[in-house]
């Protein structure tokens, strides 16, 4: 079972430059996040889907835009990347509000 | 707001010892909770979870109870090993979500290193 997957797990950026985080579940969720992990910050929430179409800020929106392309996939898009935005990146998805979250691997990336 | 508050790390302990991390909660009406683990390099697993008063969950020698009158889901472990060393984080999730915490509401994590 692949569960959520996430592409790329490394990746180095110049600052200025753009990337997209590519997030996919096989679960049939309704539910996706995008998180960030940094030393002695736990996860901040970036963004989130509730369901199908809808997309809300979560506490640490700026510098980032998100795509819930369809029900299985969930992108996160670093329009011009500050080292600021140097972290781990996380997606989770989960069935509802209420469930559990599954989380993927995880983006380690780094801005210079 | 809802939140998630749980003991500081890093906590160090030897090999077969007992553990405990404490966890409570603010929450309006009735959350469910969950106890994740990170180990390193990867991302977060649920360890288990509670979905009302006084439920306990478990796994891998693991327990939580869910205490509304405490609100607290502390993890216990009665033996550890050097292999239950991580991170672990407690964490809540309403059904009356939205707004910029979402539906989830994380703890800042609890480092755990166990020595053999």
């Amino acid at each position: 079972n692949a569960g959520v997957t996430q592409t790329p797990k490394f990746q180095v950026l110049k600052t200025g430059q753009s990337m997209t985080l590519q997030c996919a579940q096989d679960m049939n969720h309704n539910s996706m996040y995008w998180y960030r992990q940094d030393p002695g910050m736990g996860l901040r929430l970036i963004y989130y889907s509730a369901s199908e179409g809808t997309t809300d800020k979560g506490e640490v929106p700026n510098g980032y835009n998100v795509s819930r392309l369809n029900k299985r996939e969930f992108s996160l898009r670093l329009e011009s990347a500050a080292p600021s935005q140097t972290s781990v990146y996380f997606c989770a998805s989960s069935a509802g509000l209420a469930t559990e979250a599954f989380f993927g691997q995880g983006t380690r990336l780094t801005v210079v | 707001g809802d939140s998630v508050t749980q003991m500081e790390g890093p906590v160090t302990l030897s090999e077969e010892a007992f553990l405990t991390i404490n966890c409570t909660y603010t929450a309006t009406g009735y959350p469910s909770l969950f106890w994740y683990v990170q180990y390193p390099g990867e991302g977060l697993q649920l360890l288990l979870k509670a979905t009302k008063a006084d439920d306990k969950g478990s796994n891998k020698g693991f327990e939580a109870t869910y205490r509304k009158e405490t609100t607290s889901f502390h993890l216990e472990k009665g033996s550890v090993q050097v292999s239950d060393s991580a991170v672990y984080f407690c964490a809540l999730s309403r059904s009356q979500g939205g707004g910029s915490q979402g539906n989830l509401i994380f703890g800042k994590g609890t480092k755990l290193s166990v020595k053999p």
